[in-house]
């Protein structure tokens, strides 16, 4: 069974420039996650899609971070304008149902804003 | 909004010594789950544990849920250096959807 891809799993950028990351879940998951792991924290949930719902954004910065997952298989986070503080990694997760089940965790991006 | 402690932040052990991490929510838990997160990795599922007071082990690993599901435990028994990493308790609220982390327990293991 193939994990959650990632990509890309690194990226550096310039502050107030923009930058996306691409996530493909397992297979037959229905549940789809994105989370903040600033170093040496643990990881904060961004977004949380129920096939190509929302179920929960209210720690989604909504003024710079964006995400969607059209067809409720793959996803993207977006982030316009990019901060200092946005530095961390950024993990896709998914599971088969909700907060019940366990999450599978992708490799993750690690962004750095210069 | 609900927060999830745990301690000790860090834990430097001794190959063969054992190691316990908690977890403490500040609101009623249905259920809580624990992750491990090598060094340059990515947290990988443990267990999960729903039932008041329940215990599970896994091998070297007991994990357990306390009564008031308030509050969780990992100890690990005769730690070795495969077990170095953070390890991240995760807990959702009896009211809620959501899976607040901890800030995790890192461990370290000297051979």
């Amino acid at each position: 069974e193939a994990g959650v891809a990632q990509s890309p799993r690194y990226k550096i950028i310039e502050k107030r420039q923009s930058v996306a990351f691409w996530c493909n879940p397992i297979s037959g998951h229905a549940t789809l996650y994105w989370y903040q792991q600033i170093l040496g924290q643990g990881p904060k949930l961004l977004i949380q899609f129920q096939n190509n719902g929302v179920v929960d954004d209210s720690q989604l910065p909504k003024d710079r971070f964006s995400a969607e997952r059209l067809k409720g298989v793959d996803s993207t986070l977006k982030i316009q304008p990019a901060k200092l503080e946005d530095s961390a990694v950024y993990l896709c997760a998914s599971s088969l149902g909700g907060n019940s089940y366990e999450q599978y965790f992708g490799p993750g991006t690690r962004l750095t804003v210069t | 909004g609900q927060q999830v402690m745990q301690i000790p932040q860090y834990q430097h052990v001794q190959e063969g010594e054992d190691f316990t991490t908690y977890c403490n929510s500040s609101t009623t838990l249905s259920n809580i789950q624990w992750y491990k997160q090598r060094p340059g990795g990515h947290p990988v599922f443990l267990i999960q544990l729903v039932k008041s007071g329940e215990v599970k082990k896994q091998k070297r690993l007991t994990f357990q849920f306390g009564e008031a599901k308030k509050n969780s435990s990992l100890h690990i028994t005769a730690t070795q250096t495969t077990d170095v990493g953070t390890y991240f308790c995760a807990g959702k609220e009896t009211s809620g959807s959501r899976l607040t982390f901890g800030e995790g327990t890192q461990l370290t293991v000297n051979p």
